[in-house]
Order: structure tokens, then sequence, then C-alpha cells
């Protein structure tokens, strides 16, 4: 089946440590985006990926690095420079036709500090 | 200022009752959608409804079904005949203008839903 997979499901950062999350989707899709979650609030976009080797920073990219070598992954790296990445991580992938396609969503990864 | 405006952080209904999820948006594109989401409290988030600006008529998914009015800049979403397995956190989100590779959507904040037995 298509999807989005996310992994590793729970990761633990130390202090200075840079950290990756994988997202790899099968769906053919163009675009992809990595969104943050803070307990009982909405989603924030961090970076997106319209095409292979192009990226665009969103709303709180600092702290944050991304790369897309392959259409079909867009890891995620945490630098120690993100002083507080306690968070919910989500990787979603997107394809613009047709028009009503929504955004596709991994499962996430949580992401806490040690 | 906030795109996304859901001004019920939580909210509660009977089994087998319907319930309005309220939502709001501001832009200035004559082209956008609408989108709900459904996040259960594993944290997948699952698409439930799509509503464009230009479609004339309110958008339905089985139990759910969307309040399109434009001109108060509203997008509430019914859930009708409510389940235990509704209980969730429920997402509004916006993209805005042409739809493209790069598009982007805005969320709200979320509304928690609890349906009691």
């Amino acid at each position: 089946d298509g999807g989005i997979t996310q992994s590793p499901k729970y990761l633990f950062r130390k202090e200075g440590q840079n950290v990756t999350l994988s997202c790899e989707q099968n769906l053919n899709h163009d675009a992809m985006y990595w969104y943050r979650q803070d307990p009982g609030q909405g989603l924030r976009l961090i970076y997106y990926s319209q095409i292979v080797n192009d990226f665009q920073k969103g709303d709180i990219a600092e702290g944050y690095s991304v790369s897309r070598e392959k259409k079909e992954s867009f890891p995620l790296t945490v630098t120690s420079a993100q002083k507080n990445p306690t968070a919910f991580y989500l990787c979603a992938s997107f394809d613009r036709v047709p028009p009503n396609q929504p955004q596709h969503f991994g499962d996430g990864t949580r992401l806490s500090i040690l | 200022a906030q795109k996304i405006t859901q001004t019920q952080p939580g909210m509660f209904v009977q089994e087998k009752e319907a319930v309005t999820l309220d939502c709001t948006y501001d832009t200035s594109d004559q082209s956008y959608g609408l989108f709900w989401y459904k996040q259960p409290s594993s944290g997948e988030m699952i698409f439930l409804i799509y509503q464009g600006s230009y479609d004339e008529q309110n958008a339905t998914e089985g139990r759910y079904s969307l309040n399109f009015q434009k001109a108060r800049k509203s997008a509430n979403l019914v859930i009708s005949a409510s389940q235990l397995g509704d209980s969730a956190m429920y997402f509004c989100a916006m993209r805005e203008g042409q739809v493209t590779s790069g598009s982007r959507l805005t969320f709200g904040e979320g509304t928690q839903l609890t349906v009691n037995p």
C-alpha cells in the first residue's frame, strides 16, 4: 500500500546532539513537508520541498535542516541550535492533481530531550 | 493575524447526537481550499473532508459535512450521529491561492472533541 513512513516513532536527544528524523513516501508525490506540533496546539510548518534538490523554509525553520536528494525521501535534522526540540514531528506529502487532494501524513516521531 | 481560528478548545457531545465544530478563516485570495483533519490520541492525521472556494455545494463525506458560509468566512464541520471513536482532536486547515506543488496548509489550533456514552 502507498503511504508515508516516518522513523523512529520515538527519539531522544542529548544536549548538543544533532538527530535526524526519517521520512519516506512511495506515493510518487513531488511535494513533501515537515511540521512541528507542540502539546495541545496546531501544526507549524518547518520546511517544505516542491521538487528534488530544492526546499524552502517554513515558519519555524531555525534550528532545523533538511535535504531532498531523492523524490521519495525528505529527512529532517534537528540541530543543537534548536533549544526546545521536544515536540511531535509530522511529515506530509502532496500531489497537486486533482486540486482537491489533501496532504497525506505519516504517523509522526515524538522527540524528547534526555 | 490568525488565518484559521477555531474558537472551541474543547467540545462534548452525547453518543448518537450531532455536533458542530467551528472554523473561521481569513484570506484575500479568491481561490482557496479548506480541509478538516482528525487526530486521534495516537497522533496520525486523518483527512476528513475538503471544500473548495468555488464549490457551490457544501461538501459531504458520510457522517461528515461542511457548513460553508463564504461571506462569513466560516467552514464549520458537522459530525452526525457521533460515535465513541470520534473522540479526537479536529483541525481546520486552509490552502490559499491556486494549487501548486508548493501549496502550503495553515492549521488552526484545534478542537478536542469528547463523545460521551
